[in-house]
């Protein structure tokens, strides 16, 4: 059983575009993250969300971590080629172990 | 600092075979956990290690198992291997256990089963 579903699953877009990457469960987490992921590499840790509602910008990206903390977004403004990559939203609850949301692969072509 | 090393980066074993994999943590970090990343399944949770200690295991079958050191460095074996255990095997390390704390990835082992 997958908890956390991320929408839309594959997305190519001309450089410049906005776009928006979701991530929902039917579970509450203490907190999220999100990764993104390069090809022949691992994750590499974006941003945490740890309050409901809360809104954190890193540069032309902006995560938002839904109200009742069981979803967030990600959006882009502008994207570059160098945004290209796998962004995978991953739950956090207390100590246990992390979840990973199935991913969006995004392709920005110049 | 140094990241965290994965060794080797590419595998290629058949069928009934067994492979280690091994994971060097980042310098003063005392978890390690190991991920199965898939197209079909994404990233699958395999196990964590603390202190020399299984503290967390995902829902693996007992081909799949590790250990860690007590210099935190990190083994994972699978035996008989079969088709469906070709995939990206990601170690992550972390200075605290549990999941509040930050995951450092490593570049990962890619296993070819044929």
């Amino acid at each position: 059983t997958q908890l956390l579903e991320q929408s839309p699953q594959f997305l190519s877009i001309q450089e410049g575009e906005n776009l928006t990457v979701y991530c929902n469960s039917s579970s509450v987490f203490s907190s999220l993250q999100w990764y993104r992921q390069e090809p022949g590499e691992g994750p590499v840790l974006l941003v945490t969300v740890v309050t409901g509602g809360e809104v954190k910008k890193l540069k032309r990206l902006t995560f938002q971590f839904g109200d009742a903390r069981k979803d967030s977004s990600l959006h882009i403004t502008a994207a570059q080629p160098g945004d290209t990559g796998l962004y995978l939203c991953a739950g956090v609850r207390g100590y246990q172990k992390v979840t990973f949301g199935t991913g969006t692969k995004l392709q920005v072509i110049p | 600092k140094a990241g965290v090393t994965q060794t080797p980066r590419y595998l290629i074993k058949t069928r009934g075979q067994q492979v280690t994999l091994s994971c060097s943590p980042i310098s003063g970090h005392r978890s390690v956990s190991w991920y199965q990343q898939t197209p079909g399944q994404g990233l699958q949770f395999l196990f964590e290690y603390f202190s020399e200690t299984q503290r967390n295991k995902g829902n693996f079958p007992g081909r799949f198992s590790g250990r860690q050191f007590s210099n935190s460095r990190s083994e994972m074996n699978v035996s008989t291997l079969e088709l469906g255990d070709s995939a990206l095997y990601l170690c992550a390390s972390s200075r605290g256990e549990g999941g509040n704390e930050k995951l450092f990835f490593g570049s990962g082992t890619q296993l070819s089963v044929l």
